[in-house]
C-alpha cells in the first residue's frame, strides 16, 4: 500500500514569513495529493489538493507542488498568519483511499 | 448545512467493556469512513461505506470491531471488547461520489476520543 512520509513534524515561524512542508510517497500509481488543516479538537478539513496531471496549484497564499517523478509533493504558505497555527497533513492515493502522513504541527509567532 | 455530526465526543471505559461510536454524514453524502487517529498521528482508514455497502473494510480488526450503515445514511462503530491500545480518536468522514461529480474532497466531523482503562 502507499506509505506518504511527512517532514518536519514541527514548525515555527515568525508571523509574515513563509512555511514549507514536505512529503514524499511509495506509490507511483498514487494520483491524488490532498492537504488536510486539523484545528484542535476538530476533524481534519481540506485547504488545497493537487492531482498527478498538475505540477503546481495556488490558492491565496497557500500553493501545492508536485513531483512525480521524485514522488514527492510540498505545500506552501505565504504572509503566514497566527490562524495559520495548527497540524497540517499530507495525504496520497486515489479518490477512494488515502495515506496520510504523521501532521505538522505549524505555529506561527506573533 | 450541517456537517458530519458524531457521538459520543469523549467515553472513557475499562478495558474489555464494550463501547459504539455514531455518525451523521452531511445528508445526500453516498461515501463514508471511518478512521482512527492515534495521538500525534495521520488518520488511518477502518473502513469505507459506498451507501449501505461496506466496500474497503481490509483495515478493520474484524476480532474485535464491527461497524454497520444502515439505509445508507447512519453509521455506527463498535468495539468489542476494548483494549488499552484502542485509545485513539475515531473521525467519521464522508464525500459525496458519484458520475457527475466526484472532488474527493472529505468531510470530518469533529471525531469520538476514546480512552481505555
Amino acid at each position: 500500500g502507499e506509505n506518504v512520509e511527512q517532514h518536519p513534524s514541527t514548525l515555527s515561524v515568525q508571523e509574515g514569513d513563509s512555511a514549507v512542508i514536505k512529503c514524499t510517497y511509495s506509490d507511483s500509481a498514487s494520483n491524488y495529493f490532498p492537504w488536510y488543516k486539523q484545528e484542535l479538537g476538530k476533524g481534519p478539513q481540506l485547504i488545497i489538493d493537487i492531482r498527478s496531471n498538475v505540477g503546481e496549484k495556488k490558492d491565496q497564499r497557500i500553493a501545492v507542488t508536485l513531483n512525480k517523478t521524485a514522488k514527492h509533493f510540498s505545500l506552501h504558505i505565504t504572509e503566514t498568519q497566527p490562524e495559520d497555527s495548527a497540524v497540517y497533513f499530507c495525504a496520497g492515493g486515489n479518490d477512494y483511499k488515502l495515506s496520510f502522513g504523521a501532521g505538522t504541527t505549524v505555529t506561527v509567532r506573533a | 448545512e450541517a456537517g458530519v455530526v458524531q457521538s459520543p465526543r469523549y467515553k472513557i471505559i475499562e478495558k474489555k467493556q464494550p463501547v459504539a461510536f455514531w455518525c451523521n454524514p452531511i445528508s445526500g453524502h453516498n461515501t463514508l469512513y471511518w478512521y482512527r487517529q492515534n495521538l500525534g498521528q495521520g488518520p488511518e482508514l477502518l473502513i469505507r461505506y459506498e451507501n449501505e455497502e461496506a466496500v474497503d473494510d481490509s483495515q478493520l480488526p474484524k476480532d474485535r470491531f464491527s461497524a454497520e450503515r444502515l439505509k445508507g445514511v447512519d453509521s455506527t462503530l463498535k468495539i468489542q471488547p476494548a483494549e488499552l491500545g484502542d485509545s485513539a480518536v475515531y473521525l467519521c468522514a464522508s464525500s459525496l461520489n458519484s458520475l457527475i461529480s466526484f472532488t474527493g474532497e472529505l468531510f470530518f466531523g469533529e471525531g469520538s476520543r476514546l480512552t481505555v482503562l
